[in-house]
């Protein structure tokens, strides 16, 4: 079955740098684009980024763009996503989705959230 | 990027229909084909249950059906249950490889 796990949350300072890992299985990640998606408490859905199956490929959402960089490594079936200069309006549950064509996300991991605070 | 616009809230009594909207623009879901929708439930990941307009993923009761006119894709829930009392959210293709998510709707089943 398909499973995707997040891992890296935690409470970071305005400013600083966080980085966050997908774990992927159950299914050939080689061969799909993945999606990070953040949720502010109590708010709706952000996309954040995609990366195609291959990692030629990414994008941003204007928010972060810049500021956020997403990766994978299809040898260890793992995704990231890179925050520098934190802002508290990146506070938010970050979920990693894989891509099942034109911005369908058909599975989601459970989540990790990154609080920016001083 | 704009948000797609959605209702924020939504309620229905147990058996019966309620429609959900998601109003975009020509440049997301008036453009394409590839409107989704998930469903949220306290605490947990977002559930793809619509995808490219009106199709079902295995497993998804056929009491969640979708359409498109224009700007505007729909969500219907018939036959409310209990626990179709959730967050919905929809989100559109908008070119260039970018996504855009609704603001999402808050069901409630009374």
């Amino acid at each position: 079955q398909v499973q995707l796990v997040e891992s890296g949350g935690g409470v970071v300072q305005p400013g600083r740098p966080l980085g966050l890992s997908c774990a992927a299985s159950g299914f050939s990640f080689s061969h799909y684009g993945m999606h990070w998606v953040r949720q502010a408490p109590g708010k709706g859905l952000e996309w954040v980024a995609l990366i195609w199956y291959d990692g030629n490929d990414k994008y941003y959402a204007d928010s972060v763009k810049g500021r956020f960089s997403i990766s994978r490594d299809n040898s260890r079936n793992t995704l990231y996503l890179q925050m520098n200069s934190l802002r508290v309006e990146d506070t938010a549950v970050y979920y990693c989705a894989r891509d099942d064509g034109y911005g369908r996300s058909d599975f989601w991991g459970q989540g990790s959230l990154v609080t920016v605070s001083s | 990027q704009s948000a797609l616009t959605q209702p924020p809230s939504a309620s229905g009594c147990r058996g019966q229909s309620v429609t959900i909207s998601c109003t975009g623009t020509s440049s997301d879901v008036g453009g394409y084909k590839y409107v989704s929708w998930y469903q949220q439930h306290p605490g947990k990941a977002p559930k793809l249950i619509i995808y490219e307009v009106s199709k079902r993923p295995s497993g998804v009761p056929d009491r969640f059906s979708g359409s498109k006119s224009g700007n505007t894709a729909s969500l219907t829930v018939s036959g409310l249950q209990a626990e179709d009392e959730a967050d919905y959210y929809c989100n559109s293709y908008a070119g260039s490889n970018k996504v855009v998510f609704g603001g999402g709707t808050k069901l409630t089943v009374l």
